[in-house]
């Protein structure tokens, strides 16, 4: 059982590059979320997508988009990598709705833009 | 938003129970506290959560005063790989039926031999 399986686990990209993070879950969950991780820092939210078909943005959204693929996928997409992007980027989904069962995260993306 | 309020930093020695506490004193009546952990920058990793009854799994155990106002989360037998970074949430509606998790900077607890 893998759980929430984050693609690739390190990248190094030069200012201006484009990326896209892939993430995948297991679970038959209803929600998807994308965080970032700054040094010393809690997790913020980028964008989340409650159900399959909906994306909303997070408390950071600026510099990303995101694609609700399927129920399983969720990307997050830098069209225009800055260095302030430089960060630890992860994955989590849950049941969703009303349900209080907790959110569930990958081991995350080590992302460095030079 | 609930906001939630952590120590910095805590010991505990191996082997001892440690006692992460967590105010939440603004808490809604319908908010549930969650409890996660993260060692060394890996994905955060759930632990317990409660709405106003102490619960308890195989991994902790949660207090969540009468009031709701604060909480503590027991490691019962704290082992060195239990050092880490532990997070109190509170779980605030974002629109609709959909939550959201605000992570604070936590609680670093230090395992000691």
């Amino acid at each position: 059982n893998a759980g929430v399986t984050q693609t690739p686990k390190f990248q190094v990209l030069k200012t201006g590059q484009s990326m896209t993070l892939q993430c995948a879950q297991d679970m038959n969950h209803n929600s998807m979320y994308w965080y970032r991780q700054d040094p010393g820092m809690g997790l913020r939210l980028i964008y989340y997508s409650a159900s399959e078909g909906t994306t909303d943005k997070g408390e950071v959204p600026n510099g990303y988009n995101v694609s609700r693929l399927n129920k399983r996928e969720f990307s997050l997409r830098l069209e225009s990598a800055a260095p302030s992007q430089t960060s630890v980027y992860f994955c989590a989904s849950s049941e969703g709705g009303s349900s209080n069962q907790p959110q569930h995260f990958g081991d995350g993306t080590r992302l460095s833009i030079l | 938003d609930a906001k939630t309020t952590q120590p910095t930093s805590m010991d505990c020695a191996e082997g001892r129970a440690a006692n992460l506490p967590c105010n939440h004193s603004t808490i809604s009546g319908n908010e549930y506290v969650y409890w996660y952990r993260q060692i060394h920058s890996q994905g955060p990793q759930y632990i317990i959560h409660g709405l106003k009854n102490n619960e308890t799994n195989e991994m902790a155990s949660l207090i969540i005063t009468e009031d709701r106002k604060s909480s503590t989360l027991i490691l019962p037998h704290a082992t060195l790989r239990d050092t880490a970074v532990y997070y109190c949430i509170v779980r605030v509606r974002s629109g609709g039926s959909n939550y959201k998790l605000t992570f604070g900077k936590g609680t670093l607890l230090t395992v000691n031999p």
